[in-house]
């Protein structure tokens, strides 16, 4: 199993540029999320997904989109570029369960000029 | 709404000390504890969990946990501290049951000198 594997790596934006953030897992979860991570402020939750079809925001939504049209995938759409969202980007997922583990993939670097 | 407090932002030792990270939470209801750790340039892994049962876990490299419900904490233990645990530790929290999301703390940053 590849895991939880995550594109790009790296990234550097301008300004109101768009893109798309890509997350996939080969384990068959049933939940996935997008979390940023800034230094002094841990891990927060932007959106997540309980299932195919299924999304919720999370802590910090604001200028993000996501969709999950299959259980595999859960890409994370950033609208309209801002530096506020320089950040690393981690994805996770886990099976249905609660106490599962979850898996994080290794992170995009977002920086936005 | 769930918070989840790591009180030492930054925490210096020496190899073989003791360690001892505090991690509390502000939630009334029945949770599931988790640690992950993140090595330097790498992503988070799992080092232990709590969901039902014995209150002290184990897991792995040496790391243990106490969870204690009268506090609502959920310590990070290790007797003996190795260069390479320096790394950031993470604390997060959710809910017993349906399909909530995990919530993290800050973070707590242990470097490890020999």
């Amino acid at each position: 199993n590849a895991g939880v594997t995550q594109t790009p790596k790296f990234q550097v934006l301008k300004t109101g540029q768009s893109m798309t953030l890509q997350c996939a897992q080969d384990m068959n979860h049933e939940y996935m999320s997008w979390y940023r991570q800034d230094p002094g402020m841990g891990l927060r939750l932007i959106h997540y997904s309980v299932g195919a079809g299924i999304t919720d925001q999370g802590e910090v939504p604001n200028g993000y989109n996501v969709s999950r049209s299959t259980t595999e995938d859960f890409p994370l759409r950033l609208l309209s570029a801002a530096p506020s969202q320089t950040s690393v980007y981690f994805c996770a997922s886990r099976a249905g369960v609660v106490t599962d583990t979850q898996y994080f993939g290794p992170g995009t670097r977002l920086t936005v000029l | 709404a769930q918070s989840v407090s790591q009180h030492n932002h930054h925490v210096i030792l020496s190899e073989a000390a003791s360690l001892e990270l505090g991690c509390n939470y502000s939630y009334g209801g029945t949770v599931n504890l988790f640690w992950y750790v993140q090595y330097p340039g790498q992503h988070l892994q799992l080092l232990l969990k709590y969901f039902s049962g014995d209150p002290l876990v184990k897991g792995i490299k040496g790391f243990e946990a106490e969870f204690i419900k009268s506090k609502f904490s959920f310590n990070l233990r290790k007797p003996s501290v190795q260069w390479s645990d320096t790394a950031e530790y993470f604390c997060a929290v959710n809910l017993y049951s349906g399909n909530t999301p995990l919530v993290f703390g800050k973070g707590t940053r242990l470097s490890v000198i020999a």
